[in-house]
C-alpha cells in the first residue's frame, strides 16, 4: 500500500511551456486535492474532485487544469507554465466527506525560469 | 473565504519543555480543525483533529483545544523531544475537511534545543 504517490518528484520548465503532474492514490479514496506550497503562505488549494469525472476550483485555480478521468488519479497540468508557479505542489486525498484525515504525497517540486 | 491566522511563525523551546501554538479563524461555519506536521522534504502528515462539537482532544502528549466563542484553537505538545522539531501547520474546512478541501495557516516551525 503505498498510499499517495506523485510523479515527478522534481522539474525545472521554461517560461510558457507545459507539464502534467500525475497523482495516485491506492486507498480507494472518492475525494482529492492538489495544494502548492510557497514559502510564508503554507499551503493553499488549486483544484479539487470529489470524484470520477468531477473537478472544482479551490483558492487558486488561474492557470490550472486537472482531470479525474479514473478514480484512483488526478492530474495537474500548467498549459503555459509561469515564474509565479514556482512552487511545491502537493496532492492529498481522503476517503469520504467529513472529518476524514487526508492524506499528502510527497509533494513536486516545480521551478519555472 | 475562510481565513486562518498562525502564530508563533517560529518557537524555539528547550526539550522537556512544552510548546503552544496557536490559530485564529474568521468563519463561523467551520466545523473541522486538523493539525499537521511537515518534516523537511516531505508531505503533511495529520498528527490531531477537532470537531466544533468538542471543546480538547488529547492523544498522548499532544492536544488541542477549540474555543468557538473566541474562534480560536491551539496546538499543545508536552515534553518535547528532539523529533518533534519540524513545521506544524493548522487547518479549517467548513465542510469537515471534505468537499472543498482546507484552509491552512501559514505554518510554525517549532525548534527542539538539546
Amino acid at each position: 500500500n503505498a498510499g499517495v504517490t506523485q510523479t515527478p518528484k522534481f522539474r525545472v520548465l521554461k517560461t510558457g511551456q507545459s507539464m502534467t503532474l500525475l497523482c495516485a492514490q491506492d486507498m480507494n479514496h472518492e475525494y482529492m486535492y492538489w495544494y502548492r506550497q510557497d514559502p510564508g503562505m503554507g499551503l493553499r488549494l488549486i483544484h479539487y474532485s470529489v470524484g470520477e469525472g468531477t473537478t472544482a476550483k479551490g483558492e487558486v485555480p488561474d492557470g490550472y487544469n486537472v482531470s479525474r478521468l479514473k478514480k484512483q488519479n488526478f492530474l495537474l497540468g500548467l498549459e503555459s507554465a509561469a515564474p509565479s508557479q514556482t512552487s511545491v505542489y502537493f496532492c492529498a486525498s481522503t476517503r469520504t466527506v467529513g472529518w476524514e484525515t487526508q492524506y499528502f504525497g510527497p509533494g513536486t517540486r516545480l521551478l519555472v525560469l | 473565504g475562510e481565513n486562518v491566522e498562525q502564530h508563533p511563525s517560529t518557537l524555539s523551546v528547550q526539550e522537556g519543555d512544552s510548546a503552544v501554538i496557536k490559530c485564529t479563524y474568521s468563519d463561523s461555519a467551520s466545523n473541522y480543525f486538523p493539525w499537521y506536521k511537515q518534516e523537511l522534504g516531505k508531505g503533511p502528515q495529520l498528527i490531531i483533529d477537532i470537531r466544533s462539537n468538542v471543546g480538547e482532544k488529547k492523544d498522548q502528549r499532544i492536544a488541542v483545544t477549540l474555543n468557538k466563542t473566541a474562534k480560536h484553537f491551539s496546538l499543545h505538545i508536552t515534553e518535547t523531544q528532539p523529533e518533534d522539531s519540524a513545521v506544524y501547520f493548522c487547518a479549517a474546512s467548513k465542510s469537515g475537511g471534505g468537499a472543498d478541501g482546507l484552509t491552512f495557516g501559514k505554518g510554525t516551525h517549532l525548534i527542539i534545543q538539546p
